[in-house]
């Protein structure tokens, strides 16, 4: 079992559609991160969270926006996305950035129409 | 930029026999991190690496990590049906913690 949770599990939204995921983390990590990942790739860095403070966008779309409102929370709100941004998007957590193991959530299925 | 190579990216084991995946990195690395995820699955946590040399064994899986602190490698012994999946290493820098994945190794068995 994980020790972050992600919802929803599977996502379908058309283009025009404004969604948001979520991600719940209660291990007192201070480092929150969203990664996509495509079929048979490795996990890509979108964002970080540094004690509730974006510190790394790795140049995503600004289709794409994170939210931390606490420090056990992590929303990604997504609008105007493309078929192309179809894949699983995980959240992590890490003690601090830069430290100890990561712990993914589960993910989110992500489809776009 | 930093980048971490991982081979082989597909492995096909017969059960009971061993295999081994390999990561280099093209700068000095402060950590290693290796991560299972299961088909259908996310990416779970199986070890860190820290120090020159380092040798890390769970059960079956050995894990090392080079002198130079730029490469490692996951041996499995004896694999089963269970190892099935696809296998990560992940380096981190001295920078700003960021993780470079690999690009992994699927693993298959065949009973």
């Amino acid at each position: 079992d994980t020790e972050v949770t992600q919802t929803p599990k599977h996502l379908v939204m058309g283009m025009t559609n404004k969604k948001s995921l979520k991600c719940e983390q209660h291990m007192g990590h201070r480092a929150m991160y969203w990664y996509k990942q495509k079929a048979k790739k490795p996990p890509e860095l979108m964002f970080v969270y540094s004690y509730e403070k974006l510190s790394i966008n790795e140049s995503v779309p600004s289709r794409f926006s994170p939210e931390c409102p606490n420090s056990s929370l992590l929303n990604l709100h997504l609008h105007a996305l493309q078929p192309e941004d179809s894949a699983l998007y995980l959240c992590a957590s890490s003690q601090a950035a830069g430290l100890g193991r990561g712990s993914f959530g589960q993910g989110t299925r992500l489809t776009v129409v | 930029g930093q980048q971490v190579m991982q081979i082989p990216q597909y492995q096909h084991v017969q059960e009971g026999e061993d295999f081994t995946t390999y990561c280099n990195s093209s700068t000095t690395l402060s950590n290693i991190q290796w991560y299972k995820q299961r088909p259908g699955g996310h990416p779970v946590f199986l070890i860190q690496l820290v120090k020159s040399g380092e040798v890390k064994k769970q059960k079956r899986l050995t894990f090392q990590f080079g002198e130079a602190k730029k490469n490692s490698s996951l041996h499995i012994t004896a694999t089963q049906t269970t190892d099935v999946g696809t296998y990560f290493c992940a380096g981190r820098t001295d920078s700003w913690g960021k993780l470079q994945f690999g690009a992994g190794t699927q693993v298959v068995v065949t009973p």
